[in-house]
C-alpha cells in the first residue's frame, strides 16, 4: 500500500521568510512518481512539480525548490522569500505511474502573513 | 496545456434529490478519468476510476449505487449523486490524464450543499 504523511498541519509564517513543507512516503514501487499541488482557497489544484523515482535531482524554480531524498523517502518542497500569495494548503501526492491514481498527503496549510 | 472542466462549479440541493456532476476533458481525450472528495480541510480521497466504455471501478467503501458513474464519451464522465444527504456534502473534483504524459490534470471542483 502506498502512503503520504505530511506532519505539518498549518504553518504560519511571515512575509520574506523561507519555509520548508515536509512529505514523507511509503511504498513498495521501484518506479513511481512523486508530486506536489497547490490548492489556493478556490479549491482548484495548481500542479507544481511531479519528479519520477530515478531522478533525484534537487529542482528549482523561481521561489520554488525540492529536495527528493530516496534513502529518506522524502519529498521537501521549500518557498524561498514567501509571499501572502503563497497562502495556500498544498499537498504532496505519491501514484505508482503516470496513469494511476494519486495518492494524497493531508495536506499543509501555508499562511504567509 | 491540457483542461479539464467541471460543472457546475456550486450546487445546493434538498435531501432526497439527485446530483449531476460533469467533467469534461476539453482539448484531449481521456479514456479513464477519476473522482475525488474532499471534506473541508481533509485531503482528497478517490473515489472511483471512470473508464470510457465499461464500468466505473469504486474504491472500497464508496457505494455504486449512491455514486453513479457513467463515461459517456472520451471527453466526458458524469458523476450522479443519488438520494443525497447532508452527509454528501462535500467538495468533488475529477481529474484525467493526458495519453503520453505524466500529468493529471483536475477540474476546478464541484462544491456540493445538500440541504
Amino acid at each position: 500500500a502506498q502512503k503520504v504523511t505530511q506532519a505539518q498541519t498549518e504553518i504560519s509564517v511571515v512575509e520574506k521568510e523561507d519555509v520548508t513543507l515536509d512529505c514523507v512516503y511509503e511504498t513498495r514501487d521501484t518506479t513511481y512518481y512523486l508530486f506536489w499541488y497547490k490548492q489556493p482557497p478556490s479549491g482548484e489544484l495548481v500542479f507544481l512539480i511531479r519528479r519520477n523515482s530515478f531522478d533525484e535531482q534537487n529542482e528549482i524554480s523561481g521561489r520554488y525548490s525540492w529536495n527528493f531524498q530516496k534513502s529518506t523517502s522524502s519529498f521537501n518542497f521549500t518557498i524561498t522569500a514567501s509571499q501572502v500569495v503563497d497562502s495556500a494548503v498544498y499537498f504532496c501526492a505519491l501514484s505508482s505511474s503516470g496513469y494511476s491514481t494519486l495518492t494524497f498527503g493531508k495536506g499543509t496549510m501555508l499562511l504567509v502573513s | 496545456g491540457a483542461v479539464v472542466s467541471q460543472h457546475p462549479s456550486r450546487v445546493i440541493c434538498k435531501s432526497g434529490t439527485s446530483v449531476k456532476i460533469e467533467c469534461r476533458s476539453l482539448d484531449f481525450q481521456a479514456t479513464t478519468m477519476f473522482w475525488y472528495r474532499q471534506f473541508p480541510k481533509k485531503s482528497l480521497m478517490l473515489m472511483a476510476t471512470s473508464n470510457e466504455g465499461s464500468k466505473a471501478t469504486y474504491e472500497q467503501g464508496v457505494e455504486k449505487d449512491k455514486f453513479l458513474i457513467n463515461h459517456a464519451s472520451l471527453t466526458l464522465s458524469t458523476l450522479t449523486v443519488t438520494s443525497a444527504h447532508p452527509e454528501d456534502s462535500s467538495f468533488y473534483i475529477c481529474s484525467a490524464p493526458l495519453s503520453g504524459s505524466y500529468e493529471q490534470y483536475f477540474g476546478p471542483g464541484t462544491r456540493l450543499t445538500v440541504t
